[in-house]
């Protein structure tokens, strides 16, 4: 069974401060894909990324995904509270299914 | 263009009984997948169905089962609760040219 690891697993930050979480696996993966889910809701996808080596940036938000895509991570510039929720890596494993991590519950304190 | 929908939002149920949810995908999207969500396991894949038939499936018993109807509107259902089988239940669908996942808002079953 591939499994997907994430750190933190909880992280509350301050309004203004940067974060980074990060997943990873001993598995190669085809692509990875970013979600960020909200109490009472689905996960919603922020990004897939395919490539290794690929970054992609959305807004304050910039998403890498390793060379050897075994790994990413999510780093976030100047936190707001409207980027509270929990955060999970998905990786797509060619086709079969998708493999998410256990999440990164981010807490941004006004 | 309406998003994923999920019904019943919540459900209360009792050991033994059987459940049937249901989820209309976005207009367009073939595949469907339902997953399981715990503060224990987190999201675990159940199965995917494409063009009604069963195209991949993940490691849960027999108990849990799915179909899929020629509007792409996928059913799931579960016999024989247990206590265990309370969870988020998440539907997800893609369209046929990427991978990309739109979930629905998930129905939460309770098993008492």
């Amino acid at each position: 069974t591939q499994l997907l690891e994430q750190s933190p697993q909880f992280l509350s930050i301050q309004e203004g401060e940067n974060l980074t979480v990060y997943c990873n696996s001993s598995s190669v993966f085809s692509s990875l894909q970013w979600y960020r889910q909200e109490p009472g809701e689905g996960p919603v996808l922020l990004v897939t990324v395919v490539t290794g080596g690929e970054v992609k940036k959305l807004k304050r938000l910039t998403f890498q995904f390793g060379d050897a895509r075994k790994d990413s991570s999510l780093h976030i510039t100047a936190a707001q509270p409207g980027d509270t929720g929990l955060y999970l890596c998905a990786a797509d494993n060619y086709g079969q299914n998708f493999v998410f991590g256990p999440g990164t519950r981010l807490s941004v304190l006004p | 263009k309406a998003g994923v929908t999920q019904t019943p939002r919540y459900l209360i149920k009792t050991r033994g009984q059987q459940v049937t949810l249901s989820c209309s995908p976005i207009s367009g999207h073939r595949s469907v997948s339902w997953y399981q969500q715990t503060p224990g396991q987190g999201l675990q894949f159940l199965f995917e169905y494409f063009s009604e038939t069963q195209r991949n499936k993940g490691n849960f018993p027999g108990r849990f089962s799915g179909r899929q109807f020629s509007n792409s509107r996928s059913e799931m259902n579960v016999s024989t609760l247990e206590l265990g089988d309370s969870a988020l239940y998440l539907c997800a669908t893609k369209p046929d040219v990427n991978n990309e996942q739109f979930f629905g808002p998930g129905t939460r079953l309770t098993v008492l």
